[in-house]
């Protein structure tokens, strides 16, 4: 069984430019969740997807942050315009159907902005 | 609120066992779990526990939860230089759609 995909891995960019990534869950899987992990940090949830609903973005930043999982199946997070303190790894994670399930993360993104 | 705290860092010999400390708040936790997370890579599930149980074994790992105190632990038996990484608590928080709240992470160096 494939896992859960992401690209690209690394992307370095200057603040105030813009930044997409790109995540494919595990088929069949209808929960998608995007984490941003700070270096020394534990992952944060930025937003989770129920199929193509959002079910939580209480800590998304929204003045700069988008996502959207439009046919319920990939994702991409979006980030516009970005600063030094985005710098981190998003980290994408999914699971059948969101309960108690167990969350399979991908293997990240990770972000500089200079 | 929502936390969990794990100490920073822990340095074991080849062969000892490591045993990695956590603390949460939410009473409220159906789940609590243990990821691995290694140089580069996404977030491992090693373990995890319901929260009506005191304990769960799965070969060289041994969980202890004690809900009283709000305290979670993983022991890592025999432990190998491969067990080397930074090893996450999380409790799912409250609501119906399992948001992992996740510790700073123990990072975990075994040396010979």
């Amino acid at each position: 069984e494939a896992g859960v995909a992401q690209s690209p891995r690394y992307k370095i960019i200057e603040k105030r430019q813009s930044v997409a990534f790109w995540c494919n869950p595990i088929s069949g899987h209808a929960t998608l969740y995007w984490y941003q992990q700070i270096l020394g940090q534990g992952p944060k949830l930025l937003i989770q997807f129920q199929n193509n609903g959002v079910v939580d973005d209480s800590q998304l930043p929204k003045d700069r942050f988008s996502a959207e999982r439009l046919k319920g199946v990939d994702s991409t997070l979006k980030i516009q315009p970005a600063k030094l303190e985005d710098s981190a790894v998003y980290l994408c994670a999914s699971n059948q159907d969101g309960s108690t399930d167990t969350q399979y993360f991908g293997p990240g993104t990770r972000l500089t902005v200079l | 609120g929502e936390d969990v705290e794990q100490s920073l860092f822990l340095s074991v010999r080849e062969g000892d066992s490591s045993v990695i400390n956590c603390t949460y708040t939410d009473s409220s936790s159906t789940y609590l779990y243990w990821y691995k997370q290694e140089p580069g890579a996404g977030l491992q599930l090693l373990t995890y526990i319901f929260s009506n149980m005191d304990m769960k074994q799965d070969q060289r790992l041994t969980v202890l939860l004690n809900k009283k105190d709000k305290h979670l632990s993983l022991r890592i038996a025999d432990t190998q230089t491969g067990d080397s990484a930074i090893y996450f608590c999380a409790e799912s928080g409250s609501g119906g759609y399992n948001k992992l709240i996740f510790g700073a992470g123990t990072r975990l160096a075994v040396h010979p």
